[in-house]
């Protein structure tokens, strides 16, 4: 089992939907991080959370540090968000115990 | 502003030789970090820079290496290349590290032959 999930793997909706993605992770934590990345690979970084709730513009990150799980929210979604979205997790604690790891990715795709 | 600048943007190479990749952070950002992306792997750690020392590493062989320079500049360097080593590879600067917003750039993309 992967140490970070993510769900859906594959998500198509409509100009206008609300779009939820889902990443669930198995080890402590210090920080979560959401990454949307386009065709061509350049990667944006969305968010750093490590409680509560962050809202840039439409987008809107929340976790749940108890339930090991957070979640990305699109409101009134438009066809220049299809792009992968990435969690990443950051564990370990001390000088060089840290390690990022990140899910397989959501492939988001909005029609209009 | 600049942003994060990976140079080369794209790379054929034969397996067995080697290949340093370059990437230059945002002004005044002192870590560095790198990443590989694969089809099946996806997104994986390779380690990260911060004030010219190795601060992280991920579980890779000893055939990727890295360095950060004064100018906290960073190259990335894979000897002895093998097929598997075909990937996408990022690097992401941040001010402090990886507890601060981090800013990629647009990626090396290596083929290796």
């Amino acid at each position: 089992k992967n140490e970070v999930e993510q769900s859906p793997q594959n998500l198509t909706a409509q100009e206008g939907e609300f779009i939820t993605i889902n990443c669930s992770y198995s080890v402590g934590i210090s920080a979560l991080h959401w990454l949307q990345q386009h065709p061509g690979g350049g990667i944006v970084s969305l968010f750093m959370l490590s409680s509560g709730k962050k809202k840039h513009g439409r987008l809107i990150a929340t976790i749940n540090i108890q339930e090991k799980h957070s979640s990305l929210h699109i409101t009134a979604s438009h066809p220049r968000d299809s792009a992968v979205y990435i969690c990443a997790v950051r564990s370990g604690s001390g000088g060089s115990n840290y390690k990022l790891t990140f899910g397989k990715g959501t492939l988001l795709t909005v029609n209009p | 502003k600049a942003g994060v600048t990976q140079t080369p943007r794209y790379l054929i190479k034969t397996r067995g030789q080697q290949v340093t990749l370059s990437c230059s952070p945002i002004s005044g950002h002192r870590s560095v970090s790198w990443y590989q992306q694969t089809p099946g792997q996806g997104l994986q750690f390779l380690f990260e820079y911060f004030s010219e020392t190795q601060r992280n590493k991920g579980n890779f062989p000893g055939r990727f290496s890295g360095r950060q320079f004064s100018n906290s500049r960073s190259e990335m360097n894979v000897s002895t290349l093998e097929l598997g080593d075909s990937a996408l590879y990022l690097c992401a600067s941040s001010y402090a590290g990886v507890n601060t917003e981090a800013f990629f750039g647009q990626g090396t993309r290596l083929t290796v032959v």
